[in-house]
């Protein structure tokens, strides 16, 4: 398993500026994903972020909007840019741990755009 | 486009009572995860299972793996005010990692 922390855990930001969440793991991982997902409902993935490369994103997010860093094994970052209220969201970082595709999740981060 | 659908979208029970919420694709996956989320945290794995025809248990819920590894169901016995939450399926296989999550069954289990 994999103990995951995100900062900040929730946020209100204003619409047009920018927040950056950040995604900490306790041990080196290959694979970690980030999703979007309205309460009481199910998740949808962003991106894959694996460190060395450029993330790769889901039909619908462009890098524009949410650029990825994941400047090494344990950390990775998803800003959302120009925010608008159609952000609000709960945003997840996850990690592959195992090799068959079962991942651990961070505690989200809670985002209310006005 | 995978896609896996979860039934019911909601259920609303007493403590005591017996439960099914089943999860169910047209596409077979390599393996099958099962998660719990409780309002303002992350999905926390309940049980992964790879075979197909797998049946795990833990403690009272009983998972199970269909034969030709397209769909799953999780049973809980004598439900509890603790089993609340937002109950998610997701499948795995290929090449990209990626899970594909299911529609999600959210349950309140009232005391």
């Amino acid at each position: 398993s994999a103990v995951i922390s995100q900062k900040p855990s929730r946020d209100i930001c204003q619409r047009g500026t920018s927040l950056t969440i950040q995604c900490q793991v306790d041990s080196q991982v290959t694979m970690m994903f980030w999703y979007r997902q309205q309460p009481g409902q199910s998740l949808t993935l962003i991106a894959t972020a694996n460190q060395g490369s450029e993330a790769t994103y889901e039909s619908g997010f462009v890098i524009d909007k949410f650029p990825i860093s994941r400047p090494n094994l344990t950390f990775s970052t998803l800003t959302v840019s120009n925010m608008s209220p159609e952000d609000s969201s709960i945003y997840l970082c996850s990690v592959e741990v195992g090799g068959t595709n079962t991942q651990y999740f961070g505690p989200g981060t809670r985002l209310t755009v006005l | 486009t995978q896609l896996l659908e979860q039934s019911p979208q909601f259920l609303s029970i007493q403590e005591g009572e017996n439960l099914t919420v089943y999860c169910n694709s047209s596409s077979v996956f390599s393996s099958l995860q099962w998660y719990r989320q409780e309002p303002g945290e992350g999905p926390v794995l309940l049980v992964t299972v790879v075979t197909g025809g797998e049946v795990k248990k833990l403690k009272r819920l009983t998972f199970q793996f269909g034969d030709a590894r397209k769909d799953s169901s999780l049973h809980i016995t004598a439900a509890q005010p603790g089993d609340t939450g937002l109950y998610l399926c997701a499948g795995g296989g290929g090449a990209t990692n990626k899970l594909i999550f299911g529609t999600g069954t959210l349950l309140a289990v009232q005391p």
